[in-house]
């Protein structure tokens, strides 16, 4: 079952902040999140586990909430070079990644 | 070289046509997949080679037909396609399909047009 991903877009300015919201109905064991410039291919940011700790990469990290079975990816003081649609995967168990569903996305924009 | 090459970057091919979709990656991976990406919906997987041995194949049509002749190409063989196919057909690669980070590394897609 697929992880519903909210919001569907956001436009923002230059240095503010987002958050992105991914949720599953049932338990999961891992989130990955990519992101997709217009034209390029999906890029991978991070992976994050049941049991694991928040994850960073620059000005842009994630969480994993067990309970609630949602993640949430923070950018913090947007650039410009942040535009793109974001993705999450969830994986139900340590299958691999023929398992990995994804949600729809959600398309981010940053205006100057 | 980029990681995951994928060519034709476009294609439009009419009903009845026979066209091949083609994968290359450079990074000694051992697992390849095949995704359809349609607008506003999920990326579906399509097809997974581990050292050339198909592992998953998520009930896809026939018309759609995949070929792994060695770890670094993939194959995506169309036949007979449906308007409804037309989509971005997206290429991954990964060191195993199973255990390590999980990451996929992407291509950067065949834009398909089906008439």
């Amino acid at each position: 079952q697929q992880p519903v991903q909210s919001p569907q877009a956001v436009i923002l300015r230059e240095g503010e902040d987002a958050v992105i919201n991914c949720s599953s109905s049932k338990a999961l064991y891992s989130v990955h999140w990519y992101r997709q410039k217009h034209g390029e291919a999906p890029v991978f940011l991070m992976i994050l586990l049941k049991g694991g700790e928040q994850k960073g990469h620059e000005k842009i990290s994630a969480s994993f909430n067990e309970k609630k079975q949602q993640s949430s990816l923070y950018l913090t003081a947007s650039q410009l070079s942040y535009s793109g649609t974001y993705f999450c995967g969830t994986e139900l168990e340590d299958f691999g990644n023929e398992k990995l569903t994804f949600g729809t996305g959600t398309r981010l924009t940053i205006i100057p | 070289e980029t990681g995951v090459t994928q060519t034709p970057r476009h294609l439009v091919m009419g009903m009845t046509n026979k066209k091949s979709l083609k994968c290359e990656q450079h990074l000694g991976h051992n697992a390849m997949y095949w995704y359809k990406q349609s607008a506003k919906k999920p990326l579906e997987l399509m097809f997974v080679y581990s050292l050339e041995e198909r592992v998953e194949n998520n009930s896809v049509p026939s018309r759609f037909s995949p070929e792994c002749p060695n770890s670094s190409h993939l194959f995506l063989h169309l036949h007979t396609l449906q308007p409804e196919d037309s989509a971005l057909y997206l290429c991954a690669s990964s060191p195993s399909y199973r255990g390590g980070t999980g990451e996929l590394f992407f291509g950067e897609g065949s834009r398909l047009t089906v008439l």
